[in-house]
């Protein structure tokens, strides 16, 4: 069965700390993709980023890295920098080859000034 | 370009009647996906289209349907609502599916649905 596992149900970062945001995933296929989504208060999903299950660097976006850690399952978000914009929920989503992503219960972020 | 497009954006429904919710996906992009979220459960995925056929479904009762047009607009509709049917409602479109991955999924700003 295909899991994604986001145990921290809030975070609280100070302004310009970088943060962590943690998610482990299972599945048996060996090819997955793996994404990190962004959703405001307003209620829209922002693609952040992407990790292939054979990429062998860790990706990056701007502000945005994905530490992939294959043996251990694990595709943590790492934010440097935090701003007050970046209060949201988070969420870490996997996909496999069956035209379906799933998607973890997600990490509410909370920026303090 | 303009992004996905969700109509309506709210909507109030009595128990036992049906709704019908539009998607609009970014021009190109051939699959759609819905999913239904909800504070208790999280992103539920209901099903994904592509080039009007559905390549999969979620675990929702058949009271949930979809379709995809030529034009890869989509639409879900959900017969004899629930009250636990109340959700925001995600629709959400790629350009060949999940594992289309440099562009990932890019949703709309969600139809929510309240039953009353």
């Amino acid at each position: 069965a295909q899991k994604i596992t986001q145990t921290q149900p809030g975070m609280f970062v100070q302004e310009k700390e970088a943060v962590t945001l943690d998610c482990t995933y299972d599945t048996s296929d060996p090819s997955y993709g793996l994404f990190w989504y962004k959703q405001p208060s307003s209620g829209e999903m922002i693609f952040l980023i992407y990790q292939g299950s054979y990429d062998q660097q860790n990706a990056t976006e701007g502000r945005y890295s994905l530490n992939f850690q294959k043996a251990r399952k694990s595709a943590n978000l790492v934010i440097s920098a935090s701003q007050l914009g970046d209060s949201a929920m988070y969420f870490c989503a996997m996909s496999t080859g069956g035209f379906k992503t799933i998607f973890g219960a997600g990490t509410r972020l909370f920026v303090k000034a | 370009k303009a992004g996905v497009t969700q109509t309506p954006r709210y909507l109030i429904k009595t128990r036992g009647q049906q709704v019908t919710l539009s998607c609009s996906p970014i021009s190109g992009h051939r699959s759609v996906s819905w999913y239904q979220q909800t504070p208790g459960q999280g992103l539920q995925f209901l099903f994904e289209y592509f080039s009007e056929t559905q390549r999969n479904k979620g675990n929702f009762p058949g009271r949930f349907s979809g379709r995809q047009f030529s034009n890869s607009r989509s639409e879900m509709n959900v017969s004899t609502l629930e009250l636990g049917d109340s959700a925001l409602y995600l629709c959400a479109s790629s350009l060949a599916g999940s594992l289309e991955a440099n562009y990932g999924y890019t949703f709309g700003s969600g139809t929510r649905l309240t039953v009353v």
